[in-house]
């Protein structure tokens, strides 16, 4: 089967680095994608890991091991607008598989 | 302005009743995705379309239908035979080659009356 684990809720404080982490189990591994939805909103794209290592993307960064099957999602300086729910997502040839999401609440 | 469009934003249906969730793309991709998101939970992938008239059903496409006959368009169809419809619709899309994105729409709520 397919399947994702991330934690359900985490918390931080404005200006500080908070990190998801993300486990998975999958056949057709192509990937590992990160998506930020705010509530009410659409999912939007963040990043993408197809190799091991740290891909960064301004204030956001995002690793994988593929032989731990793991991947996180790093972000620093946290700002208030950062509060939303953010999803790990295998990407597979024929489809991307999404996790249940992370919901982070910052604190000023 | 490329994108994805959804329509309605936010949708009634009545027991019994079929309704038909619009999802339109201008970004000639060939990939079209429809999920469904309960409040606090992730995104169940329902149908999805590789290409033009072929679709594929994904992990919770009971009660619902889909149809993919222009590039552009993949509207799906919640029937009367989905007992809990109440839920926030989304429809993405990937670009060619296994693209490491995908768009997606605003999103419609559909409600019970």
């Amino acid at each position: 089967g397919q399947s994702l684990e991330q934690p359900s809720e985490v918390t931080a404080v404005e200006g500080a680095i908070v990190q998801i982490n993300c486990t998975y189990q999958t056949s057709g591994f192509y990937g590992l994608s990160w998506y930020q939805q705010h509530d009410g909103g659409a999912p939007t794209f963040l990043s993408y890991n197809a190799l091991d290592g740290l891909e960064e993307t301004g204030r956001f960064s995002s690793f994988l091991s593929r032989s731990d099957s793991y991947g996180y999602l790093l972000l620093q300086e946290l700002q208030m607008k950062d509060s939303a729910s953010y999803f790990c997502a295998v990407n597979r040839d024929d489809k991307i598989i999404f996790g249940k999401g992370t919901r982070l609440h910052i604190l000023p | 302005d490329g994108g994805i469009t959804q329509s309605p934003k936010y949708l009634f249906r009545k027991e019994g009743q079929n309704v038909t969730l619009s999802c339109e793309q201008n970004l000639n991709h060939d990939a079209m995705y429809w999920y469904r998101q309960d409040p606090g939970q992730g995104l169940r992938l329902i149908y999805y379309s590789q290409i033009v008239n072929d679709f594929q059903k994904g992990d919770i496409a009971e009660g619902y239908s889909v149809s993919r006959e222009k590039k552009e368009s993949f509207p799906l169809t919640v029937t009367s035979a989905q007992k809990n419809p109440t839920a926030f619709y989304l429809c993405a899309s990937r670009g060619t080659g296994g693209s490491n994105i995908q768009y997606f729409g605003a999103g419609t709520r559909l409600s019970v009356l």
